[in-house]
């Protein structure tokens, strides 16, 4: 069955530092999505991305934050300077059409900012 | 404020219980995914529901537009169901998330 790949599975990172969140969609979807959940809190939704650009972005996602298809296959997301509040585990997810269908998630990045 | 609200937070049940989750939410929505996030954290999407209702193997999720509530059900209930349940809408252009309900089937 197809999957969504996520790289590193756990990355710990010193605060001020730039980190990339790496995901590998499946291969004929064409929606993707970046999703955090802060240790023992809900789900919150940061950015989708649609046609080599943002669709739609949360107010977490803010200047800090970014994402970029580099390569047609991978999906990252990059956190310019990182702040102790942003350890999280990092969702990423695909969907062949909008999300208005159901999608397939990575198994997750867990960021942890020392 | 909380979009989306899922009760109960916890629930118990014994192997082979009809489980019922519910979720009601108060802004206007195109679809509503239903997910299960597992004991390590991985997520599953379950359902995406935008009227009506959907049935996948011993899973049952039904949505009322009109009343903004969905409900999760899963009949003849096993151990290997023991897991954290998620509602979450999509309103176009926000997704919004439940806090999730805790279950736990013991045998």
């Amino acid at each position: 069955e197809p999957e969504v790949t996520q790289t590193p599975s756990h990355q710990v990172t010193q605060m001020g530092q730039e980190v990339i969140l790496r995901c590998v969609p499946i291969s004929n979807h064409l929606y993707f999505y970046w999703y955090r959940q802060i240790l023992g809190q809900k789900v919150e939704f940061l950015v989708s991305f649609y046609n080599n650009e943002i669709s739609e972005k949360s107010e977490i996602f803010d200047d800090q934050f970014s994402v970029e298809r580099p390569d047609g296959s991978n999906f990252t997301l990059k956190i310019r300077s990182t702040k102790l509040e942003d350890s999280a585990m990092y969702f990423c997810a695909s969907s062949v059409r909008q999300a208005n269908y159901g999608y397939t998630f990575g198994s997750g990045t867990r960021l942890t900012v020392v | 404020k909380n979009e989306v609200e899922q009760s109960p937070q916890n629930l118990t049940a014994q192997e082979g219980e009809f489980i019922t989750i519910n979720c009601s939410y108060s802004v206007g929505i195109s679809a509503l995914h239903w997910l299960q996030q597992h004991p390590g954290g991985g997520i599953v999407s379950l359902f995406m529901l935008s009227s009506g209702k959907k049935k996948h193997g011993r899973l049952i999720a039904t949505i009322n537009i009109q009343e903004k509530h969905s409900s999760l059900h899963i009949t003849a209930s096993h151990p290997r169901d023991s897991a954290v349940y998620i509602c979450a809408v999509h309103t176009g252009n926000q997704f919004y998330f439940g806090t999730g309900t805790s279950l736990t089937v013991i045998p």
